[in-house]
């Protein structure tokens, strides 16, 4: 069955940086592009990044533009987030999530990790 | 960017009851391609969100028969025809037709009355 893995979070002081990870099995990879959504504590959905199937293709909210990096690694089935020069207000939830067609992104997701970002 | 504006925030129902969700965006949400790109979600309380509705109206695998979307150009619906328990959550709207961004809709609260 289809399965997304994050792994990364963590406890981080402003300015540090923190690399997650989200691990796909079940599916074939290389054929689904794929998000970044966070949920900061308390909060509703915010989309972060996206990066095409090939990863020719990359998006960034203008919240996380210049201080994040979304990358993939299709022979490693694996997704991934740099996030450099972290503020308080990155503190969330992180989900990784697939889509295949157009305008139909997310229909997995995984089950999240959690990044805090204080002194 | 567009807006996307769910009503009510806080929607309160008794079991067995209808449910109805209102979201509205700020331009139309019809793609060139001739498809509307809005997707509904639900967030179960403690867990990720779950794919309920895309494109306007189509129920995802494994989603109940109680649970239909419809609307057009800015305005969208997402209506529960009997409440029941396991249906306590978050609900979002989200829209994919212009992004990026791709924006979610506040989140709408349904509690059990």
């Amino acid at each position: 069955q289809v399965q997304l893995v994050e792994s990364g979070g963590g406890l981080v002081k402003p300015g540090g940086s923190l690399r997650l990870s989200c691990a796909a099995s079940g599916f074939t990879f290389s054929d689904y592009y794929m998000s970044w959504i966070r949920q900061a504590p308390g909060k509703g959905l915010e989309w972060v990044s996206y990066i095409s199937s090939s990863g020719s293709t990359i998006y960034y909210a203008d919240s996380v533009k210049g201080r994040f990096t979304i990358s993939r690694d299709n022979a490693k089935n694996s997704l991934y987030l740099q996030m450099n020069s972290l503020r308080d207000e990155d503190t969330a939830v992180y989900y990784c999530a697939r889509g295949r067609w157009r305008g139909v992104p997310f229909d997995s997701w995984g089950q999240g990790t959690l990044v805090t970002v204080s002194s | 960017d567009v807006v996307m504006t769910q009503s009510p925030l806080s929607l309160p129902v008794t079991l067995g009851q209808p449910a109805s969700i209102s979201c509205k965006s700020s331009q139309s949400l019809v793609h060139s391609d001739g498809n509307t790109y809005l997707n509904w979600f639900q967030q179960r309380p403690g867990q990720s969100p779950r794919r309920l509705i895309y494109k306007v109206s189509n129920r995802d695998s494994g989603v109940p028969d109680r649970f239909s979307g419809s609307g057009s150009g800015t305005d969208f619906t997402l209506k529960i025809s009997r409440v029941e328990a396991e249906d306590v959550g978050v609900y979002y709207c989200m829209q994919a037709t212009h992004w990026p961004p791709i924006m979610f809709g506040q989140g709408t609260r349904l509690e059990i009355k």
